[in-house]
């Protein structure tokens, strides 16, 4: 049973260009979440989705930022105009069941985003 | 202000001794605490889960407290070994709201030296 995956490891755009961030969860796993961790910092969330829905989206920016998980294939943070703020590590996670927290939740690799 | 305050200063023990982690909150009142492992360049591994009516919780050389007054929870790693060397992270469950979104304190790194 493979784990979490995220492609691409690593990622780099220049300033005003779209990053596009994948995820493909655990096999059975319905719920995705993504989280951010910036250098010297914690990890934070940022949206949590399940098939075809986005249930909370309260960590998100406002602007430029987008999130997706359609009903085949990956689960897509999109992240548009990059800016140097945004180089951080992206972390998806999943879990399998009602996603209500007590069920574990089983990370990726993450993707590691520099803008230059 | 919601707060999650792990021990900041990076934690140095010998090998075989106890490590003891600390993760302390204010303004939250969760329903649950996991335990997470992180080693540089990779994503967090679960370790434990502990319920805000559970005291302690137990898995191999690890331990967990949970003290919702003191808002407090500790992670005792025993006879430890360099290979427990990592970033430990806490994690609490955001309650009320309980979408399963996880509010994570900023972690303590581990050395054990042999």
């Amino acid at each position: 049973n493979a784990g979490v995956m995220q492609n691409p490891r690593h990622l780099v755009r220049r300033r005003g260009q779209e990053a596009r961030l994948r995820c493909s969860p655990m096999k059975g796993h319905s719920h995705v979440y993504w989280y951010r961790q910036l250098p010297e910092e914690g990890l934070k969330f940022m949206v949590y989705l399940q098939k075809e829905n986005i249930i909370d989206e309260s960590g998100m920016p406002k602007e430029r930022f987008s999130a997706e998980f359609p009903k085949e294939g990956p689960s897509i943070l999109r992240i548009q105009q990059v800016v140097r703020g945004d180089s951080a590590a992206y972390f998806c996670a999943s879990s399998p069941q009602t996603g209500r927290g007590t069920d574990t939740q089983y990370f990726g690799p993450g993707t590691r985003l520099t803008v230059l | 202000s919601q707060k999650i305050e792990q021990n900041s200063e990076a934690l140095n023990i010998q090998e075989g001794k106890t490590a003891t982690l600390t993760c302390n909150y204010t303004n939250y009142s969760p329903a649950y605490l996991q335990w997470y492992r992180q080693d540089p360049g990779r994503g967090p591994v679960f370790l434990l889960l502990i319920r805000e009516n559970e005291k302690e919780k137990r898995k191999e050389r690890l331990k967990v407290t949970f003290d919702t007054t003191l808002k407090q929870s500790l992670f005792h790693i025993t006879a430890s070994q360099p290979a427990d060397s990592a970033t430990y992270l806490c994690a609490l469950g955001a309650g009320s709201s309980n979408t399963g979104k996880l509010i994570f304190g900023q972690g303590t790194t581990l050395q054990v030296k042999p």
